[in-house]
């Protein structure tokens, strides 16, 4: 079992382009999420889906969108990247079977020039 | 709404050194509580959990923390830290139903000299 894969691992990107973190999860979890991490910040959530065809808006969703088309993909999308969302990025899901835990994907590192 | 406090942002310890690392929810109902850790460039990794029962639960690598509701707290304790500890801690809490997405706190950063 994989648990959580993201992609790439890395991406150096101008600002401006369009980008997507890909996540896939093979666990069949509910409920998937996508979380930056910034030195001092520690994880904010972006989005979150609690099943497949439904998102949610988390602490920081400015700039980014989700789509949840079935149970295992989550990608992340950037439509017009900006410097400030240089960031790790990374993936969780969880069972929504009461309190249940999160599992993280090993990051997309993500550097916006 | 939940928000988690960590109140060290760096340690700093020696080897054999007893290791506490402080957290603090905010949240009026039922909560379950995680500490995760997160080594050298690799991604977060559950330590340990607190859904319900024995307020003192036992982790892995002889990692242990304590809810004390009346404090709103679940501090991380370990006895004797190792150099192989170094390594960013996060606490995280969400409501009972665990319908809800983990709310972390900043991290605190862990290092052990030997």
């Amino acid at each position: 079992i994989a648990g959580i894969t993201q992609a790439p691992t890395s991406q150096i990107l101008a600002a401006g382009r369009r980008m997507t973190l890909r996540c896939t999860q093979d666990m069949r979890h509910n409920a998937m999420y996508w979380y930056r991490q910034d030195l001092g910040l520690g994880l904010r959530l972006i989005h979150y889906s609690n099943t497949a065809g439904t998102t949610g808006k988390g602490e920081v969703p400015d700039g980014y969108s989700v789509s949840r088309a079935n149970t295992d993909d989550f990608p992340l999308t950037l439509a017009s990247a900006v410097p400030s969302q240089t960031s790790v990025y990374f993936c969780a899901s969880k069972s929504l079977a009461g309190g249940d835990t999160q599992y993280f994907g090993p990051g997309t590192r993500l550097t916006v020039l | 709404a939940q928000s988690v406090s960590q109140h060290n942002h760096h340690v700093i310890l020696s080897e054999a050194a007893s290791l506490e690392l402080g957290c603090n929810y905010s949240y009026g109902g039922t909560v379950n509580l995680f500490w995760y850790v997160q080594y050298p460039g690799q991604h977060l990794q559950l330590l340990l959990k607190y859904f319900s029962g024995d307020p003192l639960v036992k982790g892995i690598k002889g990692f242990e923390a304590e809810f004390i509701k009346s404090k709103f707290s679940f501090n991380l304790r370990k006895p004797s830290v190792q150099w192989s500890d170094t390594a960013e801690y996060f606490c995280a809490v969400n409501t009972y139903s665990g319908n809800t997405p983990l709310v972390f706190g900043k991290g605190t950063r862990l290092s052990v000299i030997a």
